[in-house]
């Protein structure tokens, strides 16, 4: 079964320094997909990503948070300048269709912990 | 968005069935009822997902009344590895607004 796969599993960086996560959503799914998690909390959506563009964001989703499809297969969530609280589980979602009876397939997620 | 309700833990024993209710008292015409499942430090996992009456997969039924204010999820036999925190999310099939909103989900604990 097709999955999508995320890299690294684990990155620790210091507070300030730019961080970015990597996604290979699945090969024919047009719509991608951020979300994150804070430890012991809810999966907060953060931006969608759809023909080049963002589709919609989330308040999260400020300045600081920027994504990119830089080639065919990879899909990237860049952090310019960390904050503690952005330490969360950061995962990486694609869909077929983009629609809300779309099913969504995560990946395993990176754990961001910033010192 | 049709807000979602849903116990907040479960405890049950292998092998026997659990049934997760979710209340969405709001739904929408357009609304579909998804399930997913999370396990820790892992990705949600879609389980299924329905627009009335029942669905059935190999892994989940989901029980669904006729004015729709309410889903079930049901897991048969359950064993220790379906423990997991489990998802309603309600929401519309119109393109525009394609994002999940999770609540706290249901925490269902599987007993030896």
């Amino acid at each position: 079964e097709p999955e999508v796969t995320q890299t690294p599993s684990h990155q620790v960086t210091q507070m300030g320094q730019e961080v970015i996560l990597r996604c290979v959503p699945i090969s024919n799914h047009l719509y991608f997909y951020w979300y994150r998690q804070i430890l012991g909390q809810k999966v907060e959506f953060l931006v969608s990503f759809y023909n080049n563009e963002i589709s919609e964001k989330s308040e999260i989703f400020d300045d600081q948070f920027s994504v990119e499809r830089p080639d065919g297969s990879n899909f990237t969530l860049k952090i310019r300048s960390t904050k503690l609280e952005d330490s969360a589980m950061y995962f990486c979602a694609s869909s077929d269709t983009g629609t809300k009876s779309d099913t969504q397939y995560f990946g395993p997620g990176t754990r961001l912990t910033v010192l | 968005l049709a807000k979602t309700t849903q116990p907040i833990s479960m405890d049950s024993y292998e092998g026997q069935e659990v049934n997760i209710t979710c209340s969405h008292n709001n739904i929408a015409t357009n609304d579909y009822i998804t399930w997913y499942q999370q396990f820790p430090s892992q990705g949600p996992r879609f389980i299924i997902q329905g627009y009335k009456t029942k669905v059935t997969n190999e892994v989940a039924s989901l029980f669904i009344p006729a004015d729709r204010k309410s889903s079930t999820l049901s897991l048969p036999r359950v064993s220790l590895s379906d423990t997991a925190v489990y998802y309603c999310l309600v929401g519309d099939i119109g393109a525009a607004g394609n994002k999940l909103t999770f609540g706290g989900g249901t925490r269902v604990l599987v007993k030896p």
